[in-house]
């Protein structure tokens, strides 16, 4: 399996306090990403990097902040949670040019929930 | 680990028939897609991808077609064994964007 891990696995939280997701990878690969998923929705891309500091928006980004100051871990902060960031959070890894150039490699999962 | 939602669209097989799961996709301009498969409690796992210049790829008892005409993907499972149950989604990605874009899944139940 891939070292990826995500902290922490299960969060409960209050509206509008803020958040922080980690995921941490070992296996020093360029690109990184975080998903949420919700019933009905499947996967839906949040943010990704390219690199140290190097990020960009996916499709539901409003909300999320990420940042990267080494190559090994991805933070995503919810500056100011809300209900609607209910859901399950899903880290990934790539590095195309190695195996498979589309694969991409999933954490475990963080289960949040916004009360 | 972590699962996924319920109200799948579900299709069952028996075991030790063929399976096939269908996609639908968006992009004309996706030059990749890609099949996952998501056990309970799991994030998701790589299982095949195919270019856009491609109609087929096979892989280990798995087979991808595409059907650019009516943007259509779909992934044929041979054999299918009990360890095959899960959720599986599609995916396709533009070159250069890395940005993925899934759909929404079907669950597979595979009867003894």
């Amino acid at each position: 399996d891939a070292g990826i891990t995500q902290s922490p696995r299960h969060k409960v939280t209050e509206t509008g306090t803020p958040v922080t997701l980690r995921c941490h990878q070992t296996e020093n690969h360029r690109y990184m990403y975080w998903y949420r998923q919700d019933p009905g929705h499947g996967l839906r891309l949040i943010h990704y990097s390219y690199g140290v500091k190097d990020t960009d928006k996916g499709e539901v980004s409003d909300g999320y902040s990420v940042s990267r100051s080494k190559t090994e871990d991805f933070l995503l902060t919810l500056e100011s949670a809300t209900s609607s960031q209910t859901s399950v959070y899903f880290c990934a890894i790539s590095e195309p040019g190695q195996g498979e150039d589309n694969e991409q490699f999933f954490g475990p999962g963080t289960r949040l929930t916004v009360l | 680990g972590e699962s996924v939602g319920l109200h799948l669209p579900t299709l069952s097989v028996q075991e030790g028939d063929n399976s096939i799961i269908n996609c639908a996709y968006s992009n004309s301009a996706s030059d990749y897609f890609i099949w996952y498969k998501q056990e309970s409690g799991k994030g998701p796992q790589f299982i095949i991808d195919i270019r856009s210049n491609m109609d087929k790829r096979q892989g280990q008892r798995v087979t991808v077609l595409l059907n650019k005409t009516v943007k259509h993907l779909s992934l044929q499972i041979a054999a299918t064994q009990p360890g095959d149950s899960a959720v599986y989604f599609c995916a396709e990605v533009t070159s250069g964007t890395y940005k993925y874009i899934f759909g929404t899944g079907t669950r597979l139940k595979v009867l003894a």
